[in-house]
């Protein structure tokens, strides 16, 4: 069984640009969470969406922003970049159902705004 | 404010001996706990978790106890290997209301080195 895909790896951007991440959750999941992992603030709750919906929020800005499509993979959006935005951006994955509530997680985008 | 807090950034221990990882939280609404075990550029892995109706949970060389009254969970690792080096995470997850979903709040994170 495949694990959580995150694409890309690696991502350079300047200030004031926007950038896309790519999330695609383990195959029977339909639950997708996004996190911000900083050194200072650990790993922070960006949004969760489940079949399309944005079920929960984090307190981030509304420069950060996500999607979900039909077939539960997500991409995670965030518009006019900030040096401060530069960061590990993780995915993880699970049933979103019942109570089985283990998130899996993809290695992550790390982006870095110069 | 922080709600689940790792107080030790790190911890050094020999191999074959215990390792116990502490987490302390705040939010009494908290009823899932999960630990997660971290190796540098590479995402959380899942390692055990908790329900708030259990006070210990065991799955081979890692045990987690929980202390509602405290507050307090631990994790213990027995005998600790030097392939247990890596950031542990705390987490804990409440229900969300109404929409049926959960978030995870996370520790800071506690750098465990297990000395050979």
């Amino acid at each position: 069984k495949a694990g959580v895909t995150q694409t890309p790896r690696y991502l350079i951007k300047t200030r004031g640009q926007q950038v896309t991440l790519s999330c695609s959750p383990i195959s029977g999941h339909r639950s997708v969470s996004w996190y911000q992992q900083t050194p200072g603030q650990g790993l922070q709750f960006l949004f969760e969406y489940f079949s399309e919906t944005q079920r929960n929020k984090g307190n981030f800005p509304g420069r950060f922003s996500g999607r979900q499509f039909s077939n539960s993979r997500s991409e995670m959006n965030v518009s006019t970049l900030e040096l401060g935005d530069s960061a590990l951006y993780l995915c993880a994955s699970s049933s979103g159902q019942g109570a089985i509530l283990e998130a899996f997680f993809g290695q992550g985008t790390r982006l870095t705004v110069v | 404010d922080q709600q689940v807090k790792q107080n030790s950034p790190s911890l050094s221990v020999q191999e074959g001996r215990i390792s116990i990882l502490n987490c302390d939280y705040t939010n009494s609404m908290f009823d899932y706990f999960l630990w997660y075990k971290k190796y540098p550029a590479e995402g959380p892995t899942f390692l055990i978790s908790i329900s708030s109706i259990k006070d210990k949970n065991e799955d081979g060389r890692f045990t987690v106890f929980l202390n509602k009254s405290a507050k307090h969970l631990s994790l213990h690792i027995v005998p600790s290997q030097p392939g247990d080096s890596a950031v542990y995470f705390c987490a804990a997850s409440a229900p969300h209301s109404g929409a049926g979903s959960y978030q995870l709040t996370f520790g800071k994170g506690t750098k465990l080195s297990v000395i050979p």
